[in-house]
């Protein structure tokens, strides 16, 4: 249980494109998910915090107009990367918030990652 | 000075041995303490969830935390070289919300 993909897996583009990426909850529903970003060999990113059916939250430092997120279910998050430029390719891994731990405690399930490369 | 501090490694370790892992943090609010695996290029899998002081265990992982000294743990019993891995504390200061990692440790299990 506590299932999350993302896709794609990996995509390569130009620069001066856009990327979208998804996130989905597989067998339960997210009401908050996270998108992270992570360079190689370094920890965890957070860059913002989505909500079903709200705007997300950007973490410091991290430009909204260019890292879109939208959050359209409780099962589904997107995150498009913009007008992508070689600065932009890393490896982007979203999470989703779920409450089936024992308890009613909420901890987080995370997908299997999305690598991005801008040419 | 980071939040959570969490040494980088690499920590290697013979097969069958115990991999001992920790984090220190500052920040007193944090209640929560999660450990993940992450394999290379791949999502971080949750480990073992923590809730306040104390011991948890869970096959051959325990974990345990020590809110006094801003201290956790996490002990790999009979380690395997499917363990190699880098992994990755984490907590938060109330369910649900946002989590600060560590920066990681990679672990590698020799045969």
């Amino acid at each position: 249980g506590a299932v999350v993909s993302q896709h794609p897996s990996w995509v390569i583009c130009k620069s001066g494109t856009s990327v979208k990426i998804e996130c989905r909850s597989l067998d339960f529903q997210a009401t908050t998910m996270f998108w992270y970003r992570q360079f190689p060999k370094q920890s965890l990113m957070l860059m913002a915090t989505s909500n079903e059916g709200s705007k997300a939250t950007y973490e410091q430092g991290v430009e909204k107009d260019k890292f879109l997120i939208n959050h359209a279910s409780l099962t589904l998050s997107t995150l498009t990367v913009t007008s992508a430029h070689p600065e932009d390719s890393s490896f982007y891994i979203c999470s989703a918030r779920s409450n089936r731990q024992a308890g009613n405690t909420d901890t987080q399930y995370f997908g299997p990652g999305t690598r991005l490369t801008v040419l | 000075q980071k939040e959570v501090e969490q040494d980088p490694g690499p920590l290697s370790v013979p097969e069958g041995a115990i991999v001992s892992l920790n984090c220190t943090y500052s920040n007193s609010a944090f209640q929560y303490f999660m450990w993940y695996r992450q394999y290379s290029r791949k999502g971080p899998e949750l480990l073992m969830y923590t809730y306040s002081s104390g011991n948890k265990e869970d096959g051959r992982f325990t974990a345990q935390v020590d809110k006094s000294s801003k201290y956790i743990s996490l002990f790999i019993r009979d380690s395997q070289p499917s363990d190699s891995a880098t992994y990755l504390c984490a907590m938060t200061q109330a369910a649900g919300n946002k989590l600060t990692f560590g920066g990681g440790t990679r672990v590698l299990v020799k045969p």
